[in-house]
């Protein structure tokens, strides 16, 4: 089974400082992870993927985010917050289970963190 | 080129109703996939098709949920005897069909059962 825990409900932050979600799943099998970005009445946008090749992964908007499997972590990062990066952050898995299942493709998400950005 | 598309946007029924929500996926997407996602929450799985066919729908919450893709594109989400609990945003995704390849997510149709 698969899940993810967001640490975080919600992050505030002033422009122009970094930026931390974090995240960590649980997976029975070499999982592929995901953020997806929500915006107020728009539709789900993919920042950036992990699948298995770097561990540091570089996304849209300058987002990026490091898998640690050691830590079972997928903590989503940016140098520099800008008022557009305010949304709400889910992290995902997606686990692909077993070789011979090959029926699974179902994203599992986290419940999501909300980003303020101060001026 | 055009991306998702779900309607209606918004739906209010009344508790006992039957409700259909329909998708059109990216062409040329194979898979499509389904998810709920109540006020707060994170979107929940519902049911993954291939082709025509479902592949998955392990995330169903009860007999009263049942989706069709006869064709292979298009699809509908139906729910009858429709409960308040029911009330979410009905998301649609669709893919090119591998484990990792990204789902295109659609703008939702949110289903208000009063």
């Amino acid at each position: 089974a698969q899940s993810v825990t967001q640490l975080d409900s919600h992050v505030s932050v002033s422009e122009g400082t970094p930026v931390l979600l974090r995240c960590n799943y649980s997976s029975s099998y070499s999982p592929s992870l995901f953020w997806y970005v929500q915006h107020p009445n728009k539709g789900l946008q993919l920042l950036l993927k992990y699948t298995s090749a770097a561990t540091l992964v570089k996304g849209i908007n300058g987002f990026e985010a490091e898998f640690k499997k050691s830590e079972t972590s997928f903590h989503l990062t940016k140098p520099s917050a800008h008022m557009s990066d305010a949304a709400e952050y889910f992290c995902v898995v997606s686990d692909p289970g077993s070789r011979e299942d090959t029926g699974r493709r179902a994203l599992t998400f986290g419940s999501g963190t909300r980003l303020q950005v101060q001026p | 080129g055009a991306g998702v598309s779900q309607t209606p946007s918004n739906k209010v029924t009344e508790k006992g109703k039957y409700v259909e929500l329909r998708c059109d996926p990216i062409s040329g997407h194979t898979a499509l996939y389904w998810y709920r996602q109540s006020l707060g929450q994170g979107p929940e799985f519902l049911i993954y098709f291939q082709g025509t066919g479902a592949a998955d729908d392990s995330g169903l919450p009860n007999d009263r949920f049942f989706a069709v893709r006869p064709e292979g594109s298009v699809s509908t989400l139906k729910i009858q005897r429709t409960e308040r609990g029911d009330s979410a945003v009905y998301l649609c995704a669709s893919s090119l069909g591998g484990p990792s390849d990204e789902q295109f997510f659609g703008p939702g149709t949110r289903l208000t059962v009063l």
